[in-house]
């Protein structure tokens, strides 16, 4: 069975720092990997997805990598600003159902930048 | 294009109480989902289709029944609502093996 697994639980940092949030999952037959962003009390906004014959995506100031032999995915997020404060969700998609299994989610990093 | 939506947004039930939760996607994804999310336990699956009238197990299927009876729908019905069944519930949909996307969300609170 995937487990999905985030570190930290939780990060303040003052802003503009760069920083990264990690990501680890036990099983590496997975299809892709899925970064999510969510606001208190809202769904989930889809920030990058890496297939799992991709190294990394970047979109704006995020970057994600995958290191499917490590099982291993971090999410880079450059010059951080108030506005990036939420929790961010890490999933896996899996191999075993084609495709369909449903993602398997970490349990998130809440993230607090410090005006 | 509205994407994903569900509703309610919000409801509550007295204990034994059924109810359906309606997820729509137009975006003519062939696959979707059901999770929940709790506190402490993230966002499990439910229930997911990959396509018209098809239907299959996730997670934590127990106490929840759904159906799909045109593509862009999936129904998720509470028989008999129990509080374990407190909750956030999500909907998401793509296409196979393709990024996933969710819906807003509807709080269901059990007493």
């Amino acid at each position: 069975k995937q487990e999905v697994t985030q570190i930290p639980a939780a990060l303040s940092v003052p802003e503009g720092e760069n920083l990264v949030l990690n990501c680890s999952f036990t099983d590496s037959a997975i299809y892709n990997l899925q970064w999510f962003r969510q606001d208190p009390g809202k769904g989930l906004t889809s920030l990058l997805l890496i297939q799992s014959s991709q190294r990394e995506q970047t979109s704006g100031r995020l970057n994600a990598s995958l290191d499917k032999s490590s099982g291993r995915s971090t999410l880079y997020i450059a010059a951080s600003q108030p506005g990036d404060s939420a929790t961010y969700l890490c999933a896996a998609l899996g191999h075993s159902g084609g495709g369909a299994d449903g993602l398997t989610f970490g349990k998130g990093t809440h993230l607090i930048i410090q005006p | 294009n509205a994407g994903v939506t569900q509703t309610p947004k919000f409801r509550v039930l007295k204990t034994g109480q059924s109810m359906t939760l309606l997820c729509a996607q137009d975006m003519n994804h062939e696959y979707m989902y059901w999770y929940r999310q709790d506190p402490g336990m993230g966002l499990r699956l439910i229930h997911y289709s990959v396509g018209e009238g098809t239907t299959a197990k996730g997670e934590v299927p127990d106490g929840y029944n759904v159906s799909r009876l045109k593509k862009q729908n999936f129904l998720l019905g509470l028989e008999s609502a129990a509080p374990s069944q407190t909750s956030v519930y999500f909907c998401a949909s793509s296409y196979p093996s393709r990024e996933q996307f969710f819906g807003p969300g509807t709080r269901l609170t059990v007493l």
